[in-house]
């Protein structure tokens, strides 16, 4: 079946350390996103990548970085310089670069200790 | 601050009854709304959305309404159902291209028996 993978469900870290986030399509997709979601908040934008070898900041970029070196991945990595990391991580994809519905992973729980 | 808002953290409506869950956005030129499920611990799954040309659209058992005048988004379930507890996130094309949604906060449904 197409759909979005995150992996892995839940991370745990220690403080200092980088952690980095897998997202994985099969949806023949070329848009893809992280949003980071606190408890009782809505999604936030930290990237997104329109293509390969693309992409932009969003509103809440610092601390974080990706990489879309191919058109089915684009994982996250949560440096140390992110000084709230634990969140609920969502990966999004979508079909083109005109408003449109995204299609989300389950996401990745991250958890600093 | 946010451009997408609801106006009720969360909703107790009574099994079978309707529920109507409403958002207002700020941004006149957003030309694509969007109504998103999500369960604990889980990703989004769309609902129904809507373009900006339309005031209407149904689905199975949801109704989305969009005034414009106002800048207001309602989305309404037709006899609700124990599965349907969620959290339910309204969300816009804010900047009307490729860089995402912009989301509201949600408002968690809670179904009585």
């Amino acid at each position: 079946d197409g759909g979005i993978t995150q992996s892995p469900k839940y991370l745990f870290r220690k403080e200092g350390q980088n952690v980095t986030l897998s997202c994985e399509q099969n949806l023949n997709h070329d848009a893809m996103y992280w949003y980071r979601q606190d408890p009782g908040q809505g999604l936030r934008l930290i990237y997104y990548s329109q293509i390969v070898n693309d992409f932009q900041k969003g509103d809440i970029a610092e601390g974080y970085s990706v990489s879309r070196e191919k058109k089915e991945s684009f994982p996250l990595t949560v440096t140390s310089a992110q000084k709230n990391p634990t969140a609920f991580y969502l990966c999004a994809s979508s079909p083109g670069t005109t408003s449109g519905e995204l299609f989300f992973g389950e996401g990745s729980r991250l958890t600093v200790l | 601050g946010e451009s997408v808002g609801l106006h009720l953290p969360t909703l107790s409506v009574q099994e079978g009854d309707n529920s109507i869950i409403n958002c207002a956005y700020s941004n006149s030129a957003s030309d694509y709304f969007i109504w998103y499920k999500q369960e604990s611990g889980k990703g989004p799954q769309f609902i129904i959305d809507i373009r900006s040309n339309m005031d209407k659209r149904q689905g199975q058992r949801v109704t989305v309404l969009l005034n414009k005048t106002v800048k207001h988004l309602s989305l309404q379930i037709a006899a609700t159902q124990p599965g349907d507890s969620a959290v339910y996130f309204c969300a816009e094309n804010l900047r009307g291209g490729a860089d995402g949604l912009t989301f509201g906060k949600g408002t968690h449904l809670i179904i009585q028996p």
